[in-house]
């Protein structure tokens, strides 16, 4: 079947220091993989998806390879922001239809 | 990009009475729209997939006489949570497809429902 197993937060940080936000998949076929980010009280927006295998998505310095070897996405940026504070969302979207399956969310909280 | 929007965006109801929550699809079209239910601090539970002209299918646990779903058109649906109680309160967040972009999900803002 398929699944998303994220890594369990909640993460803070300083200001500039590196994120790392582990995400493995379980899939059959070949999936396509997302990241998406709920800011407090809003909705989930897409932050980056690949969709093939070595693909990288990126956006607003954030990046994530899509490796299929290790079946994993993790999503990383080099200096963070007190902006980025947020709640990370790994997903996946089987090859076979349009239902996503979501990690179970990463709070994420930068400090000045 | 594409976006869908979600009304109301926050409802306070009695215990008792229905709510109906409306997901619109912009700037494209949507054959399947999704409905998910996400408690606090926790992630998004599917609930059921809605499609156009067609009766919504709903996951295990889903009382689907409580969360009726009507999908009336390829730019909106609506979930309408009967005889609203306490522990329904929760934040409803709808999502539609693009086909066309053949990418990612595009996510309502969400709605909060409290019913006292």
């Amino acid at each position: 079947g398929n699944s998303v197993t994220q890594m369990e937060g909640p993460v803070t940080l300083s200001e500039e220091a590196f994120l790392t936000i582990n995400c493995t998949y379980t899939a059959t076929g070949y999936p396509s993989l997302f990241w998406y980010v709920q800011y407090p009280g809003e909705g989930l927006q897409l932050l980056l998806k690949a969709t093939k295998a070595d693909d990288k998505g990126s956006n607003k310095g954030f990046e994530a390879t899509y490796r299929k070897e290790t079946t994993s996405f993790h999503l990383e940026k080099g200096s963070v922001q007190v902006s980025d504070s947020a709640v990370y969302f790994c997903a996946l979207r089987s090859n076979t239809g349009n239902q996503f399956y979501f990690g179970t969310g990463t709070s994420l909280t930068v400090i000045p | 990009g594409a976006v869908v929007s979600q009304h109301p965006s926050r409802v306070i109801c009695k215990s008792g009475t229905s709510v109906k929550i409306e997901c619109r699809s912009l700037d494209f079209q949507a054959t399947t729209m999704f409905w998910y239910r996400q408690f606090p601090k926790q992630s998004l539970m599917l609930m059921a997939t809605s499609n156009e002209g067609s009766k919504a299918t709903y996951e295990q646990g889903v009382e689907k006489d409580k969360f009726l779903i009507n999908h009336a058109s390829l730019t909106l649906s609506t979930l309408t949570v009967t005889s609203a109680h306490p522990e329904d309160s929760s934040f409803y967040i709808c999502s539609a497809t693009d086909l066309i972009a053949a990418g990612g999900m595009y996510f309502g803002p969400g709605t909060r429902l409290t019913v006292l």
